[in-house]
C-alpha cells in the first residue's frame, strides 16, 4: 500500500522564522511528488517535483527531493502569518488514472 | 489556467436524505475525475476514481452503493452520498487533471444533521 508521511504534524513559529517541512514517502512506481497549500478550501499547487537534487524555488519558499531517501522537503523563508496554512505533500504514481496519495499534512502557524 | 468548479460550496441535510455534488471542467475535458474527503484536520482521503463512460474505481473501505459516482460526460462528474449520516459529514473535494495539473474544485462542507 502507497504511503505518504509528513512530519511534523503541526509548528508554530513567529514572523521572520524559517520553517522545514518533511515529507517521506513509500509507493510503487513514483511519478512525481507535488506540495500543496490549503488554506480553507481547496488546496493550491505549489511545486511538483520529479528529479532528485533539483531545488525548485518560488519566492521565499523552495522545495528538493531526495530519491535515495525517499523524502522531500519543502522550505519556506522569512515566513509571514499568511504563509500560516496547512502545507500538503502528495506523491503521483504510475498507475491508472495517476491518482495522488496525500501525506496527512503539516499545520504552520506563523504568529506575528 | 484550468479551472474546476464544484458545488454547492455548502449544504446541511437531514439524516437519511442524499445530497449531490457537481464537478465541472470549465475549460477541459476530463476523462477522469477524483473525489476526495477531508475530515477537520485531516488530510485528503482519496475515495474514488470517476471515469467518463465507465464505472468509477473506489479505494479500498469506501462503500460504493452509498458514493454514488456518475461520470457520463467530459465535463461533469457527479457524486450523490446517499441515505447521509451524521457520520458522512467532511469535506469533499473533486479535481481533474493529473500531477501539477490536478485542478480542485472549491470543495463542498457537507453537515449532515
Amino acid at each position: 500500500e502507497d504511503k505518504v508521511v509528513q512530519s511534523p504534524l503541526s509548528l508554530v513559529v513567529h514572523e521572520g522564522d524559517t520553517v522545514t517541512l518533511n515529507c517521506s514517502y513509500e509507493v510503487t512506481n513514483f511519478r512525481s511528488l507535488l506540495w500543496y497549500k490549503q488554506e480553507k478550501k481547496a488546496p493550491t499547487f505549489l511545486f511538483m517535483l520529479t528529479s532528485s537534487g533539483i531545488e525548485k524555488k518560488s519566492g521565499r519558499l523552495s522545495s528538493i527531493l531526495d530519491k535515495k531517501e525517499l523524502s522531500s522537503i519543502l522550505n519556506i523563508t522569512a515566513t509571514q502569518t499568511g504563509d500560516s496554512a496547512i502545507y500538503l505533500c502528495a506523491v503521483e504514481v504510475q498507475a491508472a488514472g495517476n491518482k495522488l496519495t496525500f501525506g496527512g499534512g503539516t499545520r504552520v502557524l506563523v504568529k506575528p | 489556467g484550468a479551472v474546476v468548479s464544484q458545488h454547492p460550496s455548502r449544504v446541511i441535510c437531514k439524516s437519511g436524505t442524499s445530497v449531490k455534488i457537481e464537478c465541472r471542467s470549465l475549460d477541459f475535458q476530463a476523462t477522469t475525475m477524483f473525489w476526495y474527503r477531508q475530515f477537520p484536520k485531516q488530510s485528503l482521503m482519496l475515495m474514488a476514481t470517476s471515469n467518463e463512460g465507465s464505472k468509477a474505481t473506489y479505494e479500498q473501505g469506501v462503500e460504493k452503493d452509498k458514493f454514488l459516482i456518475n461520470h457520463a460526460s467530459l465535463t461533469l462528474s457527479t457524486l450523490t452520498v446517499t441515505s447521509a449520516h451524521p457520520e458522512d459529514s467532511s469535506f469533499y473535494i473533486c479535481s481533474g487533471g493529473w500531477g501539477a495539473r490536478a485542478f480542485f474544485g472549491q470543495g463542498t462542507r457537507l453537515t449532515v444533521v
